[in-house]
């Protein structure tokens, strides 16, 4: 299986600042990488796929890029919805693997 | 407007089986498969495996192989995962989620809870 490691786990950032969330691959994958956002009681949001492409309706302050082994995903000016746990998931080979998560708070 | 709708929260004892249903809307069902992913209580998302809308193949995780099966109803469109021989551990919000790469439509969740 391929092992999806998230750096870092938890942050805390100021309302306004950019956000940098980290996810390494075990073993190249391509672009095969999914970001979403996960809020308390919720289902998981697709916000990136394909790495970098935004999903629809995704506010545009949300970047990702990276392709092989790492990949970055971006809040460029955080906000108060932007509480919340991040997860990428591979969808290079099946098992789909998740990371294990970056929970995301305000300052 | 895609919906997917899950069954309500189930409570089992150890051993017992649990069938979880998610009845989707809005897109044809049989041009897309569903996918089944589960959260124990405050971890993070694991990936259970797949079934095609418009056949009957499936991947399962191998951690699940032999112990889940997971089954649809065209006629209904709607995505049905039995997990057997449950325990603890299985204790979680079950999802189900539209397409196999990524997940743009999911579920509601299912709270299964196993307890004696």
């Amino acid at each position: 299986d391929i092992q999806m490691t998230q750096s870092p786990s938890s942050l805390s950032a100021s309302v306004g600042d950019g956000v940098t969330i980290n996810c390494q691959a075990s073993q190249d994958i391509s672009n095969y990488l999914n970001w979403y956002q996960q809020k308390p009681g919720k289902a998981p949001k697709l916000l990136m796929y394909d790495a970098s492409k935004l999903q629809t309706g995704v506010p545009s302050r949300f970047s990702g890029s990276g392709s092989g082994t790492d990949f970055t995903l971006t809040i460029s000016s955080l906000q108060p919805e932007d509480i919340a746990t991040y997860y990428c998931q591979q969808y290079y080979i099946v098992p789909r693997t998740f990371g294990q998560g970056t929970k995301v708070e305000i300052k | 407007q895609v919906h997917l709708v899950q069954s309500g929260a189930e409570v089992k004892k150890p051993g017992a089986s649990v069938k979880v249903s998610c009845k989707t809307s809005g897109y044809t069902f049989i041009n897309d498969g569903i996918s089944w992913v589960r959260q124990a209580p405050g971890q993070g998302l694991e990936w259970m495996g797949w079934i095609s809308g418009y056949s009957h193949n499936t991947n399962y995780a191998q951690k699940f192989q032999g112990r889940v099966t997971m089954t649809t109803d065209t006629s209904t469109s709607t995505a049905y995962m039995e997990v057997r021989s449950l325990r603890s551990d299985d204790t979680a919000v079950y999802y189900c989620a539209r397409g196999s790469s990524w997940y743009a439509y999911w579920g509601q969740g299912t709270l299964v809870t196993v307890s004696s």
